[in-house]
């Protein structure tokens, strides 16, 4: 099947550092969809992107959808406290077969004291 | 606005047993999907209800099943459990059928532990 390879696996900054998060694909997705994952909790979704060479911000998140459809990426500047928690990326294919969302294996972000 | 609710929250079952997972979506929210998620595979779709039709499958064998009500509630049944099914379950409701356009928010799932 489709696999999404997420990374870094994990990531160990200080507050008010900058974060970076990529995401590819051997395959072409329609949208690609960024989601956050607190501990107990269902993944929210942060960002949405539906075009190629889309740039979509959220505050202090950034996203881009790839030019060739197999890749996105996800920034966050200025980091805080409340932005640890585990980042996925998500992608989607329209038309026949579509078989759901396609997550990657997360991004763990650790904010060092 | 109430969110998605799953329960049970936590279950825990043994092997050779079969267990019900139920799922309210958001108020007119008429699509319901479920993943399961483990450490080693991650989030994995396992299907979409949609007018209380299966609209799509993911790649898991057919001891997975669900259906959805006229309510739109959607309950999934996973009968004689293996110790790999342990896993958290989680629900997600859109507005309509998941083209991606719709936005997919999720519940805060069902915790299965399988001894």
């Amino acid at each position: 099947g489709q696999q999404l390879n997420q990374s870094p696996q994990s990531m160990f900054i200080q507050e008010g550092e900058d974060v970076s998060m990529n995401c590819t694909s051997s395959s072409i997705f329609n949208t690609w969809l960024w989601y956050k994952q607190d501990p107990g909790e269902g993944p929210v979704l942060l960002i949405a992107l539906y075009k190629a060479g889309e740039l979509t911000s959220n505050g202090r998140l950034t996203a881009q959808f790839g030019i060739t459809r197999k890749d996105s990426f996800l920034n966050i500047s200025a980091s805080i406290p409340s932005d640890v928690g585990i980042y996925f990326c998500a992608g989607h294919r329209t038309g026949g077969g579509a078989d759901g969302l396609t997550f990657g294996k997360g991004t763990h972000l650790i904010i060092q004291p | 606005k109430a969110g998605v609710t799953q329960t049970p929250r936590y279950l825990i079952k043994t092997r050779g047993q079969q267990v019900t997972l139920s799922c309210s979506p958001i108020s007119g929210h008429r699509s319901v999907s479920w993943y399961q998620q483990t450490p080693g595979q991650g989030l994995q779709f396992l299907f979409e209800y949609f007018s209380e039709t299966q609209r799509n499958k993911g790649n898991f064998p057919g001891r997975f099943s669900g259906r959805q009500f006229s309510n739109s509630r959607s309950e999934m049944n996973v009968s004689t459990l293996e110790l790999g099914d342990s896993a958290l379950y989680l629900c997600a409701s859109s507005l309509g059928w998941f083209s991606g356009a719709n936005v997919l928010t999720f519940g805060a799932g069902s915790r299965l532990t399988v001894l």
